[in-house]
Protein backbone atom coordinates (compact mmCIF):
# COMPACT_ATOMS: atom_id res chain seq x y z
CA UNK A 1 0.00 0.00 0.00
CA UNK A 2 1.42 3.70 -0.79
CA UNK A 3 2.28 5.28 2.52
CA UNK A 4 2.65 8.97 0.53
CA UNK A 5 0.05 9.45 -1.81
CA UNK A 6 0.21 12.98 -4.07
CA UNK A 7 -2.55 13.22 -6.25
CA UNK A 8 -1.50 16.27 -8.20
CA UNK A 9 1.18 15.05 -11.15
CA UNK A 10 1.11 18.58 -11.94
CA UNK A 11 -0.08 21.87 -11.00
CA UNK A 12 0.16 25.53 -12.67
CA UNK A 13 0.06 28.76 -10.74
CA UNK A 14 0.81 32.23 -11.77
CA UNK A 15 3.09 34.02 -10.33
CA UNK A 16 2.33 36.15 -6.78
CA UNK A 17 -0.11 33.71 -6.11
CA UNK A 18 -0.21 31.02 -3.66
CA UNK A 19 -0.73 26.86 -4.08
CA UNK A 20 -0.99 24.08 -2.26
CA UNK A 21 0.32 20.62 -2.88
CA UNK A 22 -1.60 17.91 -1.77
CA UNK A 23 0.07 14.92 0.64
CA UNK A 24 -1.71 12.53 2.49
CA UNK A 25 0.07 9.60 4.42
CA UNK A 26 -0.65 6.36 6.06
CA UNK A 27 0.54 4.82 8.96
CA UNK A 28 0.27 3.31 12.16
CA UNK A 29 3.13 5.23 14.14
CA UNK A 30 2.08 7.53 16.06
CA UNK A 31 5.75 9.25 16.55
CA UNK A 32 6.64 9.99 12.63
CA UNK A 33 7.90 13.34 10.77
CA UNK A 34 6.91 14.60 7.54
CA UNK A 35 8.85 16.69 5.15
CA UNK A 36 8.60 18.68 1.70
CA UNK A 37 11.83 18.49 -0.43
CA UNK A 38 11.82 20.49 -3.60
CA UNK A 39 14.09 19.31 -7.11
CA UNK A 40 14.62 21.62 -10.11
CA UNK A 41 15.18 20.84 -13.08
CA UNK A 42 18.80 20.68 -12.28
CA UNK A 43 18.03 17.89 -10.25
CA UNK A 44 19.19 18.25 -6.28
CA UNK A 45 17.15 17.81 -3.63
CA UNK A 46 16.02 20.40 -1.44
CA UNK A 47 15.07 20.44 1.98
CA UNK A 48 12.26 22.59 2.20
CA UNK A 49 10.00 22.03 5.53
CA UNK A 50 9.23 19.77 8.39
CA UNK A 51 6.29 18.54 10.05
CA UNK A 52 6.46 16.25 13.57
CA UNK A 53 3.51 14.57 14.15
CA UNK A 54 3.30 15.60 17.76
CA UNK A 55 4.09 19.34 16.82
CA UNK A 56 0.93 21.43 17.70
CA UNK A 57 1.41 23.83 15.19
CA UNK A 58 2.04 24.27 12.03
CA UNK A 59 5.38 24.05 10.63
CA UNK A 60 6.14 27.29 8.44
CA UNK A 61 9.50 28.19 6.63
CA UNK A 62 9.58 31.96 5.21
CA UNK A 63 6.78 31.16 1.83
CA UNK A 64 6.16 27.54 2.89
CA UNK A 65 3.97 26.25 5.50
CA UNK A 66 2.72 22.96 6.09
CA UNK A 67 -1.42 22.51 6.74
CA UNK A 68 -0.63 19.46 8.66
CA UNK A 69 -4.31 17.45 9.70
CA UNK A 70 -3.68 14.12 11.88
CA UNK A 71 -6.94 13.27 11.46
CA UNK A 72 -7.01 13.07 8.06
CA UNK A 73 -3.51 12.41 7.48
CA UNK A 74 -2.68 15.08 5.28
CA UNK A 75 0.27 17.50 5.25
CA UNK A 76 -0.13 19.71 2.22
CA UNK A 77 2.57 21.95 1.35
CA UNK A 78 1.28 25.76 0.67
CA UNK A 79 3.58 27.96 -0.71
CA UNK A 80 2.69 31.53 -0.88
CA UNK A 81 3.59 34.48 -3.83
CA UNK A 82 4.78 32.01 -5.91
CA UNK A 83 7.90 32.88 -7.55
CA UNK A 84 9.19 31.42 -10.95
CA UNK A 85 12.14 30.07 -9.24
CA UNK A 86 9.06 27.94 -7.71
CA UNK A 87 8.96 25.80 -10.79
CA UNK A 88 10.38 22.05 -9.67
CA UNK A 89 9.54 18.62 -8.99
CA UNK A 90 7.80 18.78 -5.03
CA UNK A 91 7.99 15.52 -2.93
CA UNK A 92 6.36 14.65 0.05
CA UNK A 93 7.97 12.43 2.60
CA UNK A 94 7.29 10.18 5.42
CA UNK A 95 10.06 8.96 8.20
CA UNK A 96 9.11 6.00 9.48
CA UNK A 97 10.07 4.47 12.94
CA UNK A 98 10.95 6.25 16.10
CA UNK A 99 13.52 8.40 15.61
CA UNK A 100 15.44 8.18 18.78
CA UNK A 101 15.08 3.97 19.72
CA UNK A 102 14.73 2.73 15.70
CA UNK A 103 16.17 2.59 12.53
CA UNK A 104 14.67 5.47 10.24
CA UNK A 105 14.20 6.00 6.29
CA UNK A 106 12.30 8.37 4.51
CA UNK A 107 9.49 7.15 2.30
CA UNK A 108 8.99 9.47 -0.76
CA UNK A 109 5.82 9.92 -2.66
CA UNK A 110 5.46 10.52 -5.93
CA UNK A 111 5.96 13.98 -6.42
CA UNK A 112 3.94 17.32 -8.33
CA UNK A 113 5.54 19.23 -11.05
CA UNK A 114 4.64 22.68 -10.21
CA UNK A 115 5.03 25.26 -13.08
CA UNK A 116 4.63 28.80 -12.37
CA UNK A 117 4.06 30.95 -15.27
CA UNK A 118 4.69 35.20 -15.62
CA UNK B 1 32.65 22.45 1.19
CA UNK B 2 29.88 20.04 -0.11
CA UNK B 3 28.45 18.38 2.79
CA UNK B 4 27.50 15.40 0.81
CA UNK B 5 29.22 14.66 -2.45
CA UNK B 6 29.37 11.81 -5.22
CA UNK B 7 31.20 10.98 -7.93
CA UNK B 8 30.94 10.84 -11.07
CA UNK B 9 28.02 12.73 -11.54
CA UNK B 10 27.34 11.18 -15.05
CA UNK B 11 28.24 7.16 -15.88
CA UNK B 12 27.63 5.85 -19.36
CA UNK B 13 28.77 2.28 -19.86
CA UNK B 14 27.51 -1.02 -21.58
CA UNK B 15 25.07 -3.62 -20.67
CA UNK B 16 26.97 -6.34 -18.67
CA UNK B 17 30.05 -3.62 -17.16
CA UNK B 18 30.45 -3.05 -13.52
CA UNK B 19 30.59 0.59 -12.17
CA UNK B 20 31.16 2.29 -8.80
CA UNK B 21 29.65 5.37 -7.70
CA UNK B 22 31.43 7.00 -4.44
CA UNK B 23 29.78 9.07 -1.74
CA UNK B 24 31.31 11.28 1.17
CA UNK B 25 29.67 13.15 3.90
CA UNK B 26 31.05 16.08 5.99
CA UNK B 27 28.48 16.87 7.95
CA UNK B 28 28.96 14.16 11.08
CA UNK B 29 26.31 12.21 10.12
CA UNK B 30 26.31 8.62 11.92
CA UNK B 31 23.73 7.10 8.83
CA UNK B 32 24.08 7.25 5.45
CA UNK B 33 21.94 5.92 2.21
CA UNK B 34 21.59 5.18 -1.58
CA UNK B 35 18.24 6.10 -2.83
CA UNK B 36 16.89 5.36 -6.53
CA UNK B 37 15.07 7.82 -8.87
CA UNK B 38 13.93 6.08 -11.85
CA UNK B 39 12.66 7.85 -15.01
CA UNK B 40 9.52 8.35 -13.93
CA UNK B 41 11.12 10.83 -11.25
CA UNK B 42 10.24 8.01 -8.25
CA UNK B 43 12.25 8.10 -5.18
CA UNK B 44 13.21 4.75 -3.51
CA UNK B 45 15.22 3.86 -0.59
CA UNK B 46 17.72 0.92 -1.55
CA UNK B 47 20.71 0.75 1.73
CA UNK B 48 21.15 2.74 4.85
CA UNK B 49 24.25 2.44 6.73
CA UNK B 50 24.74 3.08 10.46
CA UNK B 51 28.13 3.78 11.69
CA UNK B 52 29.74 1.05 8.95
CA UNK B 53 26.77 -1.31 9.37
CA UNK B 54 23.94 -2.05 7.26
CA UNK B 55 20.53 -1.22 8.49
CA UNK B 56 18.51 -1.41 5.17
CA UNK B 57 17.94 -3.56 2.21
CA UNK B 58 15.62 -3.30 0.41
CA UNK B 59 15.04 -6.03 -2.04
CA UNK B 60 18.13 -4.47 -4.18
CA UNK B 61 19.48 -7.47 -6.60
CA UNK B 62 22.42 -8.45 -5.53
CA UNK B 63 24.12 -7.04 -8.20
CA UNK B 64 24.34 -4.02 -5.99
CA UNK B 65 26.84 -4.00 -2.83
CA UNK B 66 26.99 -0.93 -0.63
CA UNK B 67 30.68 -0.52 1.04
CA UNK B 68 31.15 1.78 4.21
CA UNK B 69 34.62 1.83 5.25
CA UNK B 70 33.95 4.25 7.49
CA UNK B 71 31.26 6.37 8.37
CA UNK B 72 31.77 9.17 6.50
CA UNK B 73 31.70 7.11 3.06
CA UNK B 74 29.44 5.23 1.35
CA UNK B 75 30.12 3.56 -1.73
CA UNK B 76 27.99 1.77 -4.45
CA UNK B 77 29.10 -1.07 -6.59
CA UNK B 78 27.23 -2.72 -9.71
CA UNK B 79 27.89 -5.03 -11.14
CA UNK B 80 27.12 -6.69 -14.32
CA UNK B 81 24.92 -3.88 -15.50
CA UNK B 82 21.51 -3.96 -17.06
CA UNK B 83 19.22 -1.68 -19.00
CA UNK B 84 16.75 -1.43 -16.04
CA UNK B 85 19.57 0.02 -14.34
CA UNK B 86 19.54 3.33 -15.51
CA UNK B 87 18.70 6.16 -13.33
CA UNK B 88 19.70 8.82 -10.96
CA UNK B 89 21.12 7.35 -7.62
CA UNK B 90 20.99 9.63 -4.82
CA UNK B 91 23.58 9.22 -1.62
CA UNK B 92 22.31 10.91 1.54
CA UNK B 93 22.72 10.87 5.18
CA UNK B 94 21.10 12.03 8.18
CA UNK B 95 21.70 12.05 11.72
CA UNK B 96 21.88 8.39 13.70
CA UNK B 97 18.62 7.20 15.80
CA UNK B 98 19.17 8.31 19.27
CA UNK B 99 19.96 11.66 18.62
CA UNK B 100 17.90 14.79 18.52
CA UNK B 101 16.92 16.47 15.14
CA UNK B 102 14.08 15.39 12.73
CA UNK B 103 15.74 13.23 10.78
CA UNK B 104 15.92 15.05 7.67
CA UNK B 105 17.91 13.85 4.87
CA UNK B 106 21.28 15.35 3.40
CA UNK B 107 21.53 14.69 -0.24
CA UNK B 108 24.11 14.69 -2.69
CA UNK B 109 23.86 16.22 -6.34
CA UNK B 110 22.87 12.51 -7.86
CA UNK B 111 24.72 10.54 -10.74
CA UNK B 112 23.12 10.36 -13.35
CA UNK B 113 23.99 6.62 -14.84
CA UNK B 114 23.02 5.72 -18.51
CA UNK B 115 23.33 1.88 -19.59
CA UNK B 116 23.77 1.40 -23.03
Amino acid sequence: AQKITQTQPGMFVQEKEAVTLDCTYDTSDQSYGLFWYKQPSSGEMIFLIYQGSYDEQNATEGRYSLNFQKARKSANLVISASQLGDSAMYFCAMREGKGNTGFQKLVFGTGTRLLVSP
Amino acid sequence: DTAVSQTPKYLVTQMGNDKSIKCEQNLGHDTMYWYKQDSKKFLKIMFSYNNKELIINETVPNRFSPKSPDKAHLNLHINSLELGDSAVYFCASSQGPGTSGTGELFFGEGSRLTVL
